[in-house]
């Protein structure tokens, strides 16, 4: 069964909105969770890292008071896209970490959430 | 800073027949995971198979092998039997050791199979 979810799935806002996206963690608690952001035809690019109980890491490049992430609980990360534009459209995909067993971890991904702003 | 490349945009394949899609990447590090995931129309993200660099023996998944050359830096992904589902895109991925946690993933083959 799936491991995260996300919310919505698609999403139009005209220029100018907010919009928040949701991911949850489905069947583990996630002290980390990545988002990230994929142009069309183009690959996964690391936006943040966000831990909960703490404030996300921003990749260079990605401005952190126009991509709002909380880490608000061990199962839901959100990500809000502030005063959105255009070019902000995008198919957005958050991650889990999943807790470490035997040494080892998984990164589980979402479904993703495609966002157009008109 | 890690690089992950995947020369072929494009691939197609018979079904029934095999295709190798290539991966390079470069990294001083020599503690390193390496990654293949598959991104269907749906767009979910679906980890195909995974080696860790240690390992000298190459991952098997079922239908779904890799050709690992630590020393070449080379990653590449066979599929044999393909059939209709693998039709999709796949990504190569590499995340330094177990605790790190950034994927850096190349910029996708597009595989079509062709009935």
């Amino acid at each position: 069964g799936a491991v995260v979810s996300q919310h919505p799935s698609r999403v139009i806002c005209k220029s100018g909105t907010s919009v928040k996206i949701e991911c949850r963690s489905l069947d583990f608690q996630a002290t980390t969770m990545f988002w990230y952001r994929q142009f069309p035809k183009q690959s996964l690019m690391l936006m943040a890292t966000s831990n909960e109980g703490s404030k996300a890491t921003y990749e260079q490049g990605v401005e952190k008071d126009k991509f709002l992430i909380n880490h608000a609980s061990l199962t839901l990360s959100t990500l809000t896209v502030t005063s959105a534009h255009p070019e902000d459209s995008s198919f957005y995909i958050c991650s889990l970490k999943s807790p470490s067993r035997g040494g080892t971890y998984e990164q589980y991904f979402g479904p993703g959430t495609r966002l157009t702003v008109t | 800073a890690q690089t992950v490349t995947q020369s072929q945009p494009e691939m197609s394949v018979q079904e029934a027949e095999t295709v190798t899609l290539s991966c390079t990447y470069d990294t001083s590090e020599s503690d390193y995971y390496l990654f293949w995931y598959k991104q269907p129309p749906s767009r979910q993200m679906i980890l195909v198979i995974r080696q860790e660099a240690y390992k000298q023996q190459n991952a098997t998944e079922n239908r779904f092998s890799v050709n690992f050359q630590k020393a070449a830096k080379s990653f590449s992904l066979k599929i044999s039997d393909s059939q209709l589902g693998d039709a999709a895109m796949y990504f190569c991925a590499y995340r330094r050791s177990n605790t790190g946690n950034q994927f850096y993933f190349g910029t996708g083959t597009s595989l079509t199979v062709i009935p």
